[in-house]
């Protein structure tokens, strides 16, 4: 069966330090990647997806970046954190050779920036 | 262009009472819908889906209609729980260039008291 898994869990990190969020998926092959963004008390903002190894599509401009060095990583950086970057990151897959599947969710890393 | 509307939260209500979170839908294409739910602390789950029209989606006791007159997917359940309590997500897949992309909905909180 397929699995997702992020870490850290939790992170709290000073204005201006680096980020690095990473995602992996077990138990598929070739997955569209994706990470989202849910700021507190709102909906989910699409980051980034990628579709193959260093294939990265950004939604939003933002001081963020996404890389996939390998077919089943998915990483979210940042070079400065804003206190703006503070909220739920989620991480998720989806079938890379199918319309309309639902995507599959990570448990999530809650990062505070201070 | 694509998008999903839904009830405001918070919605509070007495374990057992009739649920029902509105959801409406605006897409250029065929989409497919889904109901997410997030858990206090956790990611996201797929709760129920529906690909095309006149679909019901049903998982857990809750239910969905796919809807295309009204462009609507609401969510029901006739007699909630205080374990439902949670962040219920409406959300449309349509189909970009290599990946399916889900537009969320801002999210609508559910309080079940006993």
């Amino acid at each position: 069966s397929q699995t997702i898994h992020q870490w850290p869990a939790t992170l709290v990190q000073p204005v201006g330090s680096p980020l690095s969020l990473e995602c992996t998926v077990e138990g598929t092959s070739n997955p569209n990647l994706y990470w989202y963004r849910q700021a507190a008390g709102r909906g989910l903002q699409l980051l980034f997806y990628s579709v193959g190894i260093g294939q990265i599509s950004s939604e939003v401009p933002q001081n963020l970046s996404a890389s996939r060095p390998q077919d089943r990583q998915f990483i979210l950086s940042s070079k400065k954190l804003l206190l703006s970057d503070s909220g739920f990151y989620l991480c998720a897959w989806s079938l890379g050779d199918s319309s309309y599947n639902e995507q599959f969710f990570g448990p999530g890393t809650r990062l505070t920036v201070l | 262009g694509n998008s999903v509307t839904q009830m405001e939260g918070p919605v509070t209500l007495s374990e057992e009472a009739f649920l029902t979170i509105n959801c409406t839908y605006t897409a250029t294409g065929y989409p497919s819908l889904f109901w997410y739910v997030q858990y206090p602390g956790e990611g996201l789950q797929l709760l129920l889906k529906a690909t095309k029209a006149d679909d019901k989606g049903s998982n857990k006791g809750f239910e969905a209609t796919y809807r295309k007159e009204t462009t609507s997917f609401h969510l029901e359940k006739g007699s909630v729980q205080v374990s439902d309590s949670a962040v219920y997500f409406c959300a449309l897949s349509d189909q970009p260039a290599g990946a399916n992309n889900l537009f969320f909905g801002t999210g609508t909180r559910l309080t079940v008291i006993p």
